[in-house]
């Protein structure tokens, strides 16, 4: 299984609101990855966890909270986000942060955010 | 920034032509990575060529590297409709924890 999934395909929210992104992969992976992507833009690295710690914060707002509750699961949990976070949120994962066979990442199909 | 620049951005062909990209980066790199994105989507590794390595092949693709010059080049041939999508390169150094520093990408369309 070479699959990350990613929940919801979509998602509209408030300002107000609070809710989560869930990533999720089962090819025993111990590093995984958010992304996000603006229309006709590169993928912006945003977080990195490796074997379910926080790795790398690339000074991400405190209105996205990861977390990595295990190996398999990843979410980002939102809160008071802005209408320019709007954005395709990607997730990938590797097989660790260092060695020839972590270098490539398998990314989810993403969740296309839309906040009003 | 190691970041990668493509070029050209946007290449429009016909099914059945050659499509050629490429890429240049600032700085020394362990190995330059290619990805496809289909609209909207999510992206897809489609080949690794490493800093020691100068060409790789795989089905239709082919890249080049040269690190004396700091680029690398996507060659798809016999192109097809479904190969319609965005291409990013992306350079890894040897340090930074596996980031990958992706270029802004080509756009490139394949009329059937």
């Amino acid at each position: 299984d070479t699959e990350v999934t990613q929940t919801p395909k979509h998602l509209v929210m408030g300002m107000t609101n609070k809710k989560s992104l869930k990533c999720e992969q089962h090819m025993g992976h111990r590093a995984m990855y958010w992304y996000k992507q603006k229309a006709k833009k590169p993928p912006e690295l945003m977080f990195v966890y490796s074997y379910e710690k926080l790795s790398i914060n690339e000074s991400v707002p405190s209105r996205f909270s990861p977390e990595c509750p295990n190996s398999s699961l990843l979410n980002l949990h939102l809160h008071a986000l802005q209408p320019e976070d709007s954005a395709l949120y990607l997730c990938a994962s590797s097989q660790g942060l260092a060695g020839v066979f972590s270098d490539t990442q398998y990314f989810g199909p993403g969740t296309r955010l839309t906040v009003l | 920034s190691q970041q990668g620049e493509e070029d050209p951005q946007a290449l429009s062909i016909q099914e059945g032509e050659n499509a050629t990209m490429n890429c240049s980066y600032k700085t020394s790199i362990n190995n330059l990575q290619w990805y496809r994105q289909n609209s909207g989507r999510g992206l897809v590794h489609l080949i690794l060529i490493r800093s020691n390595e100068r060409e790789k092949h795989s089905g239709r693709l082919r890249v080049t590297l040269d690190t004396s010059k700091k680029s690398s080049s996507l060659l798809i041939t016999a192109s097809r409709a479904a190969d319609t999508a965005s291409y990013f390169c992306a350079p890894k150094s040897y340090y930074g924890n596996n980031r990958l520093a992706f270029g802004k990408g080509n756009q490139v369309v394949v009329i059937p």
